[in-house]
């Protein structure tokens, strides 16, 4: 079982570029996340869908955009990137949008906007 | 406001010795809280969370952590450190809106 796949591990994009983060589950959850971490910021929530088909606003929204076609993939797009969104890309999945349910990550996506 | 907070960015600590992580919250409603482990270059792991029930929540790796609503506080603890418990540690909560809400990290350092 590999949980939670991510693609790619790294890439330096110039500004101005269009990108797609993958994110793949086969753990059958309902709910998937992205989350960016900076350093001294912790993680911050980009979006999130509970549901194939349903996606959410989180903290840091601006410059993103995601879809959710089916249960296993929620892709993260930038549609025109730019340097502050250089930072580390994680997806996270639940079973369920409850309080009480544990999220798991995925290994992370490195970005770099030059 | 909710938040979570981790008020060391570094704890160093002998191996051998018992650790400390801290964590305090402010969350609407019954809170429930996690801590998370980040290995070099890695995703976070999972490490234990309460929801409710015994104050003392057992999880991975040897770790506990205990709940203490008067201080509001979510302390991460193991009584024996390991050279390979040194990682970055992750304090999340969840509130009423069950919006998910992490602390900055604390970096933990075990020295051999």
């Amino acid at each position: 079982i590999a949980g939670i796949t991510q693609a790619p591990t790294s890439q330096i994009l110039a500004a101005g570029r269009r990108m797609t983060l993958r994110c793949t589950q086969d753990m059958r959850h309902n709910a998937m996340y992205w989350y960016r971490q900076d350093l001294g910021l912790g993680l911050r929530l980009i979006h999130y869908s509970n549901t194939a088909g349903t996606t959410g606003k989180g903290e840091v929204p601006d410059g993103y955009s995601v879809s959710r076609a089916n249960t296993d993939d929620f892709p993260l797009t930038l549609a025109s990137a730019v340097p502050s969104q250089t930072s580390v890309y994680f997806c996270a999945s639940s079973e369920g949008l409850a309080a009480t349910d544990t999220q798991y990550f995925g290994p992370g996506t490195r970005l770099t906007v030059l | 406001a909710q938040s979570v907070a981790q008020p060391e960015d570094q704890v160093n600590v002998a191996e051998g010795n018992p650790l400390t992580v801290k964590c305090t919250y402010s969350v609407s409603g019954n809170p429930y809280l996690f801590w998370y482990v980040q290995y070099p270059n890695r995703g976070l792991q999972f490490l234990l969370k309460y929801i409710t029930g015994d104050n003392l929540v057992k999880g991975s790796y040897g770790f506990e952590a205990e709940f203490n609503k008067s201080q509001t506080s979510f302390h991460l603890k193991k009584p024996s450190a390991l050279v390979s418990d040194s990682a970055l540690y992750f304090c999340a909560g969840r509130g009423r809106d069950d919006k998910i809400i992490f602390g900055k990290g604390t970096r933990l350092h075990i020295l051999p």
